[in-house]
C-alpha cells in the first residue's frame, strides 16, 4: 500500500540534543512538507520541498533543518536552537506543489523534550 | 499573506442531526483551492472535501458538503446525518496558485453525541 511513514511515533530527548524525525513516502510525490501542531491549535508550516535537492522555509523554520537527497525521504532535524521543540510533527506529500494537489499526511511523531 | 479563520473552537451535535462548521479566509488571489481536513483522536489528517475557487457549484462528498461564497470569502462545511465517527478536529485550509504551501485555520473540535 502506498503511503507516508513517519517514525518513531513517540520520541523523547533531553534539552540541548539535536533529534531527527524520519519521513518516507512511496507515493512517487514530488512535493513534501513538514508541519508542527501544538495542543489545540492548527498546523504551521516548517519547511517544504518541491523537488529533490531543493527546499524552502515555511513560517516557523527557525531551529529546524531539512534535507531532500532522495525523492522518497524528507527528514526533519530539530536542533538545540529550537526554543520550544515539544510538539506533534506531521509530514505530508503531494503529487506536485501546485494549488490543486491535496496533501496526504503521515501519522505524525510526538516529540517531547525535557 | 493568506489567513484562514475558524471562529468556532468547539461544537457539538446529536447523532443523526446536521451541523455546519464555519471558515473564512483572506486572499487577493482569484484562483485557489479550499480544503476541509478531519483529524480524529488518532491524529491522522484525512482529506474530507475540496473546492476550486472558480467552480460555482458547491462540492459534495456523501454526507459532507460545502457552502462556498467567494465574494464573502466564506467556506463552510455541512455534515448531514452526523455519526459518532465524525467526532474529530476539523481544519479548513487554503492553497493558492502563487504559493506552495497549505495554510490552515485553527480548527474546530466537533463532538457528536449519542
Amino acid at each position: 500500500d502506498g503511503g507516508i511513514t513517519q517514525s518513531p511515533k513517540y520520541l523523547f530527548r533531553k534539552e540541548g540534543q539535536n533529534v531527527t524525525l524520519s519521513c518516507e513516502q512511496n507515493l512517487n510525490h514530488d512535493a513534501m512538507y513538514w508541519y508542527r501542531q501544538d495542543p489545540g491549535q492548527g498546523l504551521r508550516l516548517i519547511y517544504y520541498s518541491q523537488i529533490v535537492n531543493d527546499f524552502q522555509k515555511g513560517d516557523i523554520a527557525e531551529g529546524y533543518s531539512v534535507s531532500r537527497e532522495k525523492k522518497e525521504s524528507f527528514p526533519l532535524t530539530v536542533t538545540s536552537a529550537q526554543k520550544n521543540p515539544t510538539a506533534f510533527y506531521l509530514c505530508a506529500s503531494s503529487i506536485s506543489s501546485s494549488y490543486n494537489s491535496p496533501l496526504h499526511f503521515g501519522n505524525g511523531t510526538r516529540l517531547t523534550v525535557t | 499573506a493568506q489567513t484562514v479563520t475558524q471562529s468556532q473552537p468547539e461544537m457539538s451535535v446529536q447523532e443523526a442531526e446536521t451541523v455546519t462548521l464555519s471558515c473564512t479566509y483572506d486572499t487577493s488571489e482569484s484562483n485557489y483551492y479550499l480544503f476541509w481536513y478531519k483529524q480524529p483522536p488518532s491524529r491522522q489528517m484525512i482529506l474530507v472535501i475540496r473546492q476550486e475557487a472558480y467552480k460555482q457549484q458547491n462540492a459534495t462528498e456523501n454526507r459532507f458538503s460545502v457552502n462556498f461564497q467567494k465574494a464573502a470569502k466564506s467556506f463552510s462545511l455541512k455534515i448531514s446525518d452526523s455519526q459518532l465517527g465524525d467526532t474529530a478536529m476539523y481544519f479548513c485550509a487554503f492553497k493558492d496558485n502563487a504559493g506552495n504551501m497549505l495554510t490552515f485555520g485553527g480548527g474546530t473540535r466537533l463532538m457528536v453525541k449519542p
